[in-house]
């Protein structure tokens, strides 16, 4: 499984465009990318996946280049509740389950 | 539609003691998947249950045990609990024909060893 890398901590203002990168150098062929993000004593919660280019919902849009070494989160507009850590993992789904966690990136959005 | 579920929500045990955690996956989800976070870290995968059979299995030592039940549901054993087994400890579901790597989390066991 791929390793990832990314920033400890950031910080941002309500309202801002929080744009979080993600460095995935050893990725595979068939390898997707995977955001999570976690609220203090709550289980992880699914934000957006993608393979290749742009993917966008109604919460975040996910960023990757053509070589997909990289990939970044953006989220348009914090608010205070989008305080948490975000979690990028890669993996392929015979991998699925069997998810490594870094430590993630923690987000704290300020009024 | 009911999504990982899992109980109960705290518990305290003593050193030495064992300790059993249910969960109930997402509907329509068969493969269930354990992890372990230790505070200020991000989880860690502890093993991987499929057709009630363990698939994969993480770093983690015998103690640790589980059990896939023919209704998908699942249990995580620990034996001989040491302090640090304390811990946050998800159950994550998916459909294993989904393609990617999506899966759904509960809301996680706290569980304190003293």
């Amino acid at each position: 499984l791929a390793k990832t890398t990314q920033p400890i901590s950031m910080d941002s203002y309500e309202g801002q465009e929080v744009n979080i990168t993600c460095s995935h150098n050893n990725i595979a062929t068939n390898d997707y990318i995977t955001w999570y993000q976690q609220f203090p004593s709550q289980g992880p919660r699914f934000i957006i996946q993608g393979y290749k280019t742009k993917v966008t919902n109604e919460v975040a849009s996910l960023f990757i280049p053509a070589d997909r070494k990289s990939s970044t989160l953006s989220l348009p507009r914090v608010s205070l509740s989008d305080t948490a850590v975000y979690y990028c993992l890669v993996g392929d789904s015979s991998n699925t389950g069997k998810l490594i966690f870094g430590q993630g990136t923690t987000l704290q959005v300020k009024p | 539609d009911a999504g990982v579920t899992q109980s109960p929500t705290h518990l305290i045990k003593t050193r030495g003691q064992q300790v059993t955690l249910r969960c109930s996956p997402k509907s329509g989800h068969d493969t269930v998947s354990w992890y372990q976070q230790a505070l200020g870290q991000g989880p860690q995968f502890i093993f991987q249950y499929y057709e009630e059979e363990e698939r994969q299995r993480g770093n983690f030592p015998d103690r640790f045990s589980g059990h896939q039940f023919p209704n998908y549901s699942s249990e995580l054993n620990v034996n001989a609990l040491l302090l640090g087994d304390s811990a946050l400890y998800l159950c994550a579901s998916r459909f294993d024909q989904d393609s990617g790597n999506t899966i759904y989390f509960g809301e996680g066991s706290w569980l304190t060893v003293v």
